[in-house]
């Protein structure tokens, strides 16, 4: 298994741009997170999926979208890139709802000039 | 041990000895802890994780204790090594086992020495 895969690893934008991050997982697990993590803090839960078709906002949801539409697939969407949204984000899968042993992605380096 | 702000806190120490990381949680109501290593360039990595319903927990090399009375967490490390050098995160399911409500500490350095 590959575990959770992102792309890109490193992705420069202009204020006002759009992108998308990819996350996938092979292990056929039903829950899904994106988190982003700023120096100096904990990770911030963005949004997350308790399976295909459902998703739910977390602790830091404005600027991003997601969407569900395969158990492998939990891309991340900023609409209009800021400044603010300079992180490093990762996105994170797990087994078992009850557990939340989470496995993590390597991350992308997000810079938002 | 960890606390709210913008400075990190940081553990040196030398090889073999053994570390101790503290971490003070918010919320009464959570019932369910993580602790996450974190090294340089990385996604973060499940260490061990606790209940509430116990107070202490080992794995290989690794305890964390718990206290709830204090609302107080600490993972310990036995005979650390170098490649224990990371950034450790302790983390608090707030209230039931509902995915999606972990909340993470700011997190520790961890310096080992040779």
């Amino acid at each position: 298994n590959a575990g959770v895969t992102q792309t890109p690893k490193f992705q420069v934008l202009k204020t006002g741009q759009s992108m998308t991050l990819q996350c996938a997982q092979d292990m056929n697990h039903e829950y899904m997170s994106w988190y982003r993590q700023d120096p100096g803090m904990g990770l911030r839960l963005i949004h997350y999926s308790v399976g295909a078709g459902i998703t739910d906002q977390g602790e830091v949801p404005n600027g991003y979208n997601v969407s569900r539409s395969t158990t492998e697939d939990f891309p991340l969407r900023l609409l209009s890139a800021a400044p603010s949204q300079t992180s490093v984000y990762f996105c994170a899968s797990s087994p078992d709802r009850v557990q939340e042993t989470q496995y993590f992605g390597p991350g992308t380096r997000l810079l938002v000039l | 041990g960890e606390s709210v702000g913008l400075h990190l806190p940081t553990l040196s120490v030398q090889e073999g000895d053994n570390s101790i990381i503290n971490c003070a949680y918010s919320n009464s109501a959570s019932d369910y802890f993580i602790w996450y290593k974190q090294e340089s360039g990385k996604g973060p990595q499940f260490i061990i994780d606790i209940r509430s319903n116990m107070d202490k927990r080992q794995g290989q090399r690794v305890t964390v204790l718990l206290n709830k009375t204090v609302k107080h967490l600490s993972l310990q490390i036995a005979a650390t090594q170098p490649g224990d050098s990371a950034v450790y995160f302790c983390a608090e399911n707030a209230g039931g086992t509902s995915y999606g409500k972990l909340t993470f500490g700011q997190g520790t350095i961890l310096t080992v020495h040779p």
